[in-house]
């Protein structure tokens, strides 16, 4: 299986404040990368496909980068909504398997 | 807009069968583009992908769960389920249904609310 790793597992940040998450893949994933916000009792929200691109309906200040084994999910000016749970996804191969995920919590 | 709702029991005895459905709006069973999914969710922890159906019957699963899990699609209710055989407490979770699409390459793109199972006697 294609192990996800996510940094950091937790963060503080403020309001306008720009977030950055990492994944990191066991093997190389090409652009086989998924991005999705978890807010406590809801299931995933899809924020970024395809290790960059922006879900229809998602905000612009969201955007994700990388290839290979390394990525990354940007928040430009966090906003009061966004302080949720983000997680990674691999698509490459099955099993499909996540990141642990980032917790993003309001400073 | 496409919706996802998950049913089934709350609670399940150790060694018995977890069944669970997911019935679908807004969208078809039967399309030729999307697959359909369980995911779950142990409590405070992960996601951990189970399986995927396609709308001709082909099932796509976990190893680590297969020789426990049944996926199944009936169309014509416009529904899809879960069976998970011989269930323990690690099965206890939160367990999501999806909607998994191919552009690109494939990701969820459509999720349930959650239902919570909980294994215990």
């Amino acid at each position: 299986d294609i192990q996800m790793t996510q940094s950091p597992s937790s963060m503080s940040a403020s309001v306008r404040d720009r977030v950055t998450i990492t994944c990191r893949a066991s093997q190389t994933i090409s652009i086989h990368l998924n991005w999705y916000q978890q807010k406590p009792g809801k299931g995933p929200k899809l924020l970024i496909y395809a290790a960059s691109g922006l879900q229809s309906g998602v905000p612009s200040r969201f955007s994700g980068s990388g290839s290979g084994t390394d990525f990354t999910l940007t928040i430009d000016s966090v906003q009061p909504e966004d302080f949720a749970t983000y997680f990674c996804q691999q698509s490459y191969s099955t099993p499909y398997t996540f990141g642990q995920g980032t917790k993003v919590e309001i400073k | 807009q496409l919706q996802l709702q998950e049913s089934g029991p709350g609670l399940v005895k150790p060694s018995e069968t977890l069944s669970l459905t997911c019935t679908v709006s807004g969208g078809s069973t039967s399309s030729r583009s999307d697959y359909w999914g369980w995911i779950r969710q142990p409590p405070g922890k992960g996601l951990q992908w189970i399986a995927n159906i396609y709308y001709n019957g082909n099932t796509y699963h976990n190893p680590s769960l297969k020789s426990r899990v049944s996926i199944s699609v009936d169309t014509s209710k416009n529904q899809f389920s879960l069976k998970l055989s011989s269930v323990t407490a690690a099965d206890t979770a939160v367990y999501y249904c999806a909607r998994m699409v191919v552009i690109l390459q494939p990701y969820f793109d459509s999720w349930g609310q959650g239902t919570l199972v909980t294994v215990s006697s």
